[in-house]
């Protein structure tokens, strides 16, 4: 079984829609990111979580929310959608004992139309 | 803020050549992560660099980081068809080793 998985993996949604994708992990790591990707512009982060109590911001927060419901679960809310939240998201895991080298889940393709 | 520069964005080789990709940063380099991401999918480590000059290999692949030119290379020996997908660097800035910037990644396709 993957050590990061996220869900779900593929949705399509409309305009106004609000949306919640899931994160879940396995590999008993403290700290949780959000990230976004969209062709030519490379991973940008969008939350970061350094344990349930400690959520932070990351470049490009604005139009997400966060939830650390447990140290596996780290959910992104994307209140109201818009057609420019149309990405892949990806979720990582890292620990400070490994150099918070972050492992990523396998993505999950949003579309919102 | 730190910006991170891969070329080439992208490659085509025949399978068995060798090849290198560069990932150049605008700031300091405080540690640098290699990845593999194929088409659509999730991230996959390869590698971690903290020291100028350091040196690693996996399997065929092989990381050095230069700290004077603020530059890293990736290094593919006799490639394969497996080695096609997108290689993303990450940069380790000065506000630590969860903050990591991340290039726009080099598309390789190795052709049979």
């Amino acid at each position: 079984d993957a050590d990061v998985t996220q869900t779900p993996r593929n949705r399509i949604t409309k305009t106004g829609k609000r949306i919640m994708l899931e994160c879940s992990q396995t590999k008993g790591h403290d700290r949780m990111y959000w990230y976004r990707q969209d062709p030519g512009l490379g991973l940008r982060l969008i939350y970061y979580s350094f344990d349930v109590k400690d959520i932070n911001k990351g470049e490009i927060s604005d139009g997400y929310s966060v939830s650390r419901q447990a140290q596996a679960k780290f959910s992104l809310s994307l209140e109201s959608a818009i057609p420019n939240q149309t990405a892949l998201y990806f979720c990582a895991t890292s620990d400070a004992r490994e150099l918070d080298t972050q492992y990523f889940g396998p993505g999950t393709r949003l579309t919102v139309l | 803020s730190q910006e991170l520069e891969q070329s080439p964005q992208s490659l085509i080789v025949q399978e068995g050549k060798n090849l290198t990709i560069n990932c150049t940063s605008s700031k300091t380099l405080y540690g640098l992560y290699w990845y593999k991401q194929k088409y659509g999918e999730g991230l996959i480590f390869l590698m971690m660099l903290q020291k100028g000059g350091e040196e690693k290999s996996h399997e065929k692949i092989t990381a050095k980081l230069d700290e004077k030119k603020q530059q890293s290379s990736l290094h593919i020996t006799a490639s394969q068809p497996s080695h096609a997908g997108i290689y993303l660097c990450g940069a380790v800035s000065s506000g630590g080793y969860q903050k990591v910037t991340f290039g726009t990644g080099t598309k390789l396709q190795v052709i049979p």
